[in-house]
């Protein structure tokens, strides 16, 4: 089976760094791609992994390890309009795999 | 400029009725998805086509057709409906096997 793992929700303060990890288990894997999702609104593209490592766009990172199977997205000086869902989704050649979303709320 | 567009927005009808939704990409990208999103906020892939042709078929009841006319557009006819079909159906482009896809706005669909 085809599955990934993520905190439902995590709280955090403004100005904070907090960690979203994700672990997953699917019978093909390109990449790990990170998305956001507001209320109401539709996922946003934030990061891909393609090979292990760290990947760094502004105050966003994301991080793979592929021999453990897990990767985790980085958040750095919290801001109050960062509160959202994200999703890790494993990318199988264009088809992408989505965990079930961590909600974060960031507080002043 | 709306890189991806869905129309209607909000979509409420009863049980037995046949809907549709229609989606619109200008990015010039040669794949696009229909996705379906739960109460639980769950995102799951439905069908994909790429140039006009259907790549993806999750594991979907025979009640949804997707059809693509030309690259730009795909649609998504509901049969029947259920009330176990209401969620937020978004629509995305990409380059085929990108990792990186592009969503609509979504479409609300609530089945009384």
């Amino acid at each position: 089976g085809q599955s990934l793992e993520q905190p439902s929700e995590v709280t955090a303060v403004e100005g904070a760094i907090v960690q979203i990890n994700c672990t997953y288990q699917t019978s093909g894997f390109y990449g790990l791609s990170w998305y956001q999702q507001h209320d109401g609104g539709a996922p946003t593209f934030l990061s891909y992994n393609g090979l292990d490592g760290l990947e760094e766009t502004g105050r966003f990172s994301s991080f793979l390890s592929r021999s453990d199977s897990y990767g985790y997205l980085l958040l750095q000086e919290l801001q109050m309009k960062d509160s959202a869902s994200y999703f890790c989704a494993v990318n199988q050649g264009g088809k992408l795999i989505f965990g079930q979303g961590t909600e974060l709320s960031v507080k002043p | 400029d709306t890189a991806v567009s869905q129309t209607p927005k909000y979509l409420v009808t009863q049980m037995g009725n046949d809907k549709s939704i229609k989606c619109e990409q200008n990015l010039g990208h040669d794949t696009m998805y229909w996705y379906k999103q739960d109460s639980k906020k769950f995102l799951k892939i439905m069908f994909s086509y790429n140039n006009k042709e259907l790549i993806i078929n999750e594991t979907v009841p025979n009640r949804f057709s997707p059809k693509s006319p030309d690259k730009a557009h795909l649609n998504l006819h509901i049969n029947s409906l259920e009330l176990g079909d209401s969620a937020v159906y978004f629509c995305a482009s990409g380059l085929r096997g990108s990792y990186e896809q592009y969503f609509g706005p979504g479409t609300r669909l609530t089945v009384t």
